[in-house]
């Protein structure tokens, strides 16, 4: 059963628009959430994260939305480069730092120039 | 600068054949994990370590087995490979530290094909 869900396994967007990447979770007892970046050939690479108490996190052009009650995030970058073709993987955990980190499958961004 | 490093990048070996996927990392750090991953699946955690001489298995089960002799080095074993063990490993480590980011330093990872 999956805790973390990302239901778009892929997203085009042309260059200069917004990316928005969607993920979905069923474990209430997550209190942090993660987006890691993967390029091919290479591993995860930590982009931006939010704790459960708060509902935005920016980071320059990544923003990360945090909706608790719909147990639901969101990722946007603003404006969208080509170099951010990867593929984004939503991860979440629990609140200690024992906690283990739980990853979704995963969507492969295309930005189009 | 996450320096954490994996070797080989990419294996192909016949099926019997013991495997070790090796993982190094400088930066001190306490935990370490391997996970495992086929395109387009979530990654799956198969091992962790909190430190020296602590090893557990993660969520997925797996054949293979590990070590954590020193703090920077932890190798995973297969001790006779299947076809079913192809896949990709990736190897991470985080600080012991508070919670809160804690985010994970991954390495490049290894392609792994089993004939």
């Amino acid at each position: 059963d999956q805790q973390v869900k990302q239901n778009s396994p892929s997203l085009s967007v042309q260059e200069g628009r917004i990316s928005i990447l969607n993920c979905d979770y069923t474990n209430s007892m997550f209190d942090y959430f993660l987006w890691y970046k993967k390029y091919p050939a290479e591993g995860p690479t930590f982009l931006i994260s939010i704790s459960s108490i708060k509902d935005k996190n920016e980071d320059g052009r990544f923003t990360v939305f945090l909706n608790k009650s719909a147990k639901h995030l969101s990722l946007h970058i603003v404006p969208s480069q080509p170099g951010d073709s990867a593929v984004y993987f939503c991860a979440a955990r629990g609140a200690t730092s024992y906690d283990k980190v739980i990853f979704g499958p995963g969507t492969s961004l295309s930005v189009i120039p | 600068e996450a320096d954490i490093y994996q070797t080989p990048r990419y294996l192909v070996i016949g099926t019997g054949k013991k495997i070790t996927l090796e993982c190094s990392q400088t930066m001190g750090h306490d935990k370490m994990y391997w996970y495992q991953q086929d395109p387009g699946m979530e990654l799956h955690l198969i091992h962790y370590s909190y430190g020296v001489n602590s090893t557990e298995k993660g969520d997925l089960s797996s054949e293979s087995t590990v070590s954590r002799i020193r703090t920077e080095h932890f190798p995973l074993t297969l001790e006779s490979a299947r076809p079913s063990h192809t896949s990709q490993y990736l190897c991470a480590s985080s600080t012991q530290g508070l919670a809160g980011r804690n985010e994970q330093f991954f390495g490049p990872g290894t392609r792994l094909t089993v004939l």
